[in-house]
């Protein structure tokens, strides 16, 4: 399996506070991303990172950033949490960002804000 | 990317194999065939791509018609593990590529 961590695994907070969510990874892979996953919606893709301090959006963008100051991290912050975000949000990497590299997810974190 | 289309459930015998369709007859030269699944609570797991050739690994076959129309995800000797939602997604070669997922195949492995 991918060497891909998710921390934490689930967290409770209020809404308008603050959350980052951190992806670990242990494979050296250039590519990593953000998605969240909701009933009815499959997997969205939030953010991705395609190197170090490259960042761009994704589908559903708003009320995220992301940061990516190492290789192996990339942390999703919600800056002012709200209980539409409530999700269980993954986070996957790629060596490269071709449709012939696939992506491999970690467990995911699930989140609910209250 | 070209849309998929899937059975929303199927239901497989232990031991015996199980046979995946997906439907994905808008589908350009340039974009790849990938399937993933996901057991409850579990991240998705990459199982095989292909593009056009057939394609075998530890756990799957991909089959691919020659008009590239359909596929079908083969696992050769199910298992109770095995039960999960199956995604088909096809994925555009050129660039950045991400993974759109649709509603998948729920396979249900009974003994």
């Amino acid at each position: 399996d991918a060497g891909i961590t998710q921390s934490p695994r689930h967290k409770v907070t209020e809404t308008g506070t603050p959350v980052t969510l951190r992806c670990h990874q242990t494979e050296n892979h250039r590519y990593m991303y953000w998605y969240r996953q909701d009933p009815g919606h499959g997997l969205r893709l939030i953010h991705y990172s395609y190197g170090v301090k490259d960042t761009d959006k994704g589908e559903v963008s708003d009320g995220y950033s992301v940061s990516r100051s190492k290789t192996e991290d990339f942390l999703l912050t919600l800056e002012s949490a709200t209980s539409s975000q409530t999700s269980v949000y993954f986070c996957a990497i790629s060596e490269e960002g071709t449709a012939n590299q696939p992506q491999h997810f970690g467990d995911g974190t699930r989140l609910s804000i209250l | 990317d070209a849309k998929t289309t899937q059975p929303p459930s199927m239901d497989c015998a232990e031991g015996r194999a199980a046979n995946l369709p997906c439907n994905h007859s808008t589908i350009s030269g340039n974009e790849y065939v990938y399937w993933y699944r996901q057991i409850h609570s579990q991240g998705p797991q990459y199982i095989i791509h292909g593009l056009k050739n057939n394609e075998t690994n530890e756990m799957a076959s991909l089959i691919i018609t020659e008009d590239r129309k359909s596929s079908t995800l083969i696992l050769p000797h199910a298992t109770l593990r095995d039960t999960a939602v199956y995604y088909c997604i096809v994925r555009v070669y050129s660039g950045y590529s991400t993974l759109t997922f649709g509603k998948g195949t729920m396979l249900l492995v009974s003994p």
